[in-house]
């Protein structure tokens, strides 16, 4: 079955270190797209991307940096984590020209920074 | 500005009872709403959009545009309703913009 995957699925690390969450899909969509959730808050949108060439900033993108080696592949950096980026993230994707509004979402990656 | 408010985290209610959970929004376009659901354990998955006009596991959602609301109702609750659910906005950009969320609790 088309999928989205995201590695790892729990990381715990420490305030300063730089992190790399990956997400891969086999669902051949063209946009992707980066959010976390925190209770309470609902999911924010951390970056998005509409093609392999285009690459967006979202709601909360600062501390956070992504990169997008494929159309299959995006993957989210925090260069120097800090206690307050602990989350859940998740990954998605939609298909260009799709329905409006529908995503397919990973299975989440829980970070914790210490 | 653009925004979804769930005002309730922690919606509970005993199996059979109806059920609406809220959803307010602020949208200068003609906006585009959809319900998303986390069951546990679960991804998030699209529940159902304003646009289709479903009802998708008895539940429904009405769009309306004069008190800027799209509830999502369910008239006989169900214990495997228990979820997280959130309400999202569709921008002309493509994106979504989600709700805080609102945990159901079905209680039998």
């Amino acid at each position: 079955d088309a999928d989205v995957t995201q590695t790892p699925r729990n990381r715990i690390t420490k305030t300063g270190k730089r992190i790399m969450l990956e997400c891969s899909q086999t669902k051949g969509h063209d946009r992707m797209y980066w959010y976390r959730q925190d209770p309470g808050l609902g999911l924010r949108l951390i970056y998005y991307s509409f093609d392999v060439k285009d690459i967006n900033k979202g709601e909360i993108s600062d501390g956070y940096s992504v990169s997008r080696q494929a159309q299959a592949k995006f993957s989210l950096s925090l260069e120097s984590a800090i206690p307050n980026q602990t989350a859940l993230y998740f990954c998605a994707t939609s298909p260009a020209g799709g329905l409006q509004g529908e995503q397919f979402f990973g299975p989440g990656t829980r970070l914790t920074v210490l | 500005a653009q925004r979804v408010t769930q005002p309730e985290k922690l919606l509970s209610v005993f199996k059979g009872a109806p059920v609406e959970l809220k959803c307010n929004y602020s949208y200068s376009g003609s906006p585009e709403l959809f319900w998303y659901v986390q069951y546990s354990r679960q991804r998030l998955q699209l529940l159902l959009r304003h646009i289709s006009r479903e009802s998708i596991k008895g539940f429904t959602a009405d769009l309306n545009k004069g008190e800027t609301s799209f509830h999502l109702k369910k008239p006989f609750a169900q214990e495997e309703d228990s979820a997280m659910y959130y309400c999202a906005l569709s921008n002309q950009g493509g994106k979504l913009i989600f709700g805080q969320g609102t945990e159901l609790s079905v209680k039998p």
